[in-house]
Parts: C-alpha cells; structure tokens; sequence
C-alpha cells in the first residue's frame, strides 16, 4: 500500500497568513495526488486533483502543487472559513490511501 | 448538483452485519465508480471498496473477504455489507463518487455520512 504522510499533524495560524502543508508518498505517484478540506460535521470535499487542478467553486487562495513523492497544498491569505482538517489522497493505485490528516486552527 | 443520500443502521452488536445504502441523485450514473470510506479516530480515512455501473468491484485487501458492493442501476443506488463486525469497525461510514478524467480517477462528491457503532 502506498503511505501518505502529512505535515504538520497541526497548525495554528493568523488571518492572512499563508498556510503550507507538506504531503509525502512512499513512492512516486505521478501527479495523481489530491486536497481534501473537512470541516467539523461535515464531509470532505475536494480542493484539489491531481496535484495542480482547482476543482470547480474552489476559492482561488487554495493551490497545490508538487509530482513524484512530494506535494504542498498552499493557502494564500487564510480566511476564518478555511479552518478544518486537510488531508491528501492518491488514486495511483489500489487501495486507495489518505494522509493522516493537518488540522488548521485559527 | 449532484447529491449522495445514505442510510444505514446505527448501532450493531457483534458479529452483526453492516448494511448501507446510497441514493445518487442530480447526475448520471454511468461512468463512475461508486465507493465507500470509513473514518475512525484511530484509522483515520480508510477507503473500503468501489462498484461502477456494470457491477465491476475493487476492494480493500483488509476487507476483501467481509465486503459486498452491489449496484442498482434502476434506482441509481449502490450499497455495502460488511460481516462480522466488531468494535473495531465502528466509524462514520461514506459514499462518495469517483469521477474520470484523462489523467484518471478522482473522487468529487461524498454523502453525509452515518456513524456506526457496534456494541453489546
């Protein structure tokens, strides 16, 4: 199984700062690494695919980048809505994996 | 908008068997595959398998021999049964769609989710 690991585990911020969260494969997975933002109570739903491509309604202020076994999902300008668990996911083969999560805590 | 609507039984005793469903509405049926997800304070997100439209099945490994997916096309739903449960699988359980693009799969849609606790 391909491990994700992600850092950090928590990170507390301030409005407008920029928010880097570092997510590392066990192996190279191409670019078919993607974002999640989970808030309290609610599901997950996705930010980023494939490493680089803003899924539709995303703010602007949520990027990814990264290919192989390195990626970061960037915050720039955190707003107090982006507080929530963040967590990576491949889909380069199964089973499918998740990172352990990166809570974000303004 | 596509919308996943599940539903389930909450609470299980031992052994018991994990029944779920999910409805898809707002969107086609075809060409995706249909998945269920747990998540467990100690597990985190655990993927647990996946049905398509023709009824073709990936399952986790860990699972395979406790898991049936099935599909119902006429009623744009997918469901789960996992046996034998134990304390261990109590978690909140999802839907969730995978959608395709060139590069390949990726999930787009989650239902809401129904907690699962099994005990005595």
């Amino acid at each position: 199984d391909i491990v994700l690991t992600q850092s950090p585990d928590f990170q507390s911020v301030t409005l407008r700062e920029r928010v880097t969260i570092t997510c590392r494969a066990s192996q190279s997975i191409g670019t078919n690494l993607h974002w999640f933002q989970q808030k309290t109570h609610q599901s997950p739903k996705l930010l980023v695919k494939f490493a680089s491509q803003s899924f539709s309604g995303v703010p602007s202020r949520f990027t990814g980048s990264g290919s192989g076994t390195h990626f970061t999902l960037t915050i720039n300008s955190l707003e107090a809505e982006d507080a929530a668990i963040y967590y990576c996911h491949q889909s380069h083969s199964l089973p499918l994996t998740f990172g352990g999560g990166t809570k974000v805590e303004i | 908008q596509v919308q996943l609507q599940q539903w389930g039984a909450g609470l299980l005793k031992p052994s018991a068997t994990l029944s779920l469903t999910c409805a898809v509405y707002g969107g086609s049926f075809s060409g995706y595959y249909w998945s269920w997800i747990r998540q467990s304070p100690g597990k985190g997100l655990e993927w647990i398998g996946e049905v398509n439209d023709s009824g073709n099945c990936n399952y986790s490994p860990s699972l395979k021999s406790r898991i049936t997916i099935l599909v119902d096309t006429s009623k744009n739903q997918f469901s789960l049964k996992l046996t034998s449960m134990t304390a261990a699988d109590s978690a909140l359980y999802y839907c969730a769609r995978r959608a395709w693009q060139s590069q390949g799969w990726y999930f787009d849609y989650w239902g809401q989710g129904v907690l699962v606790t099994v005990s005595s």
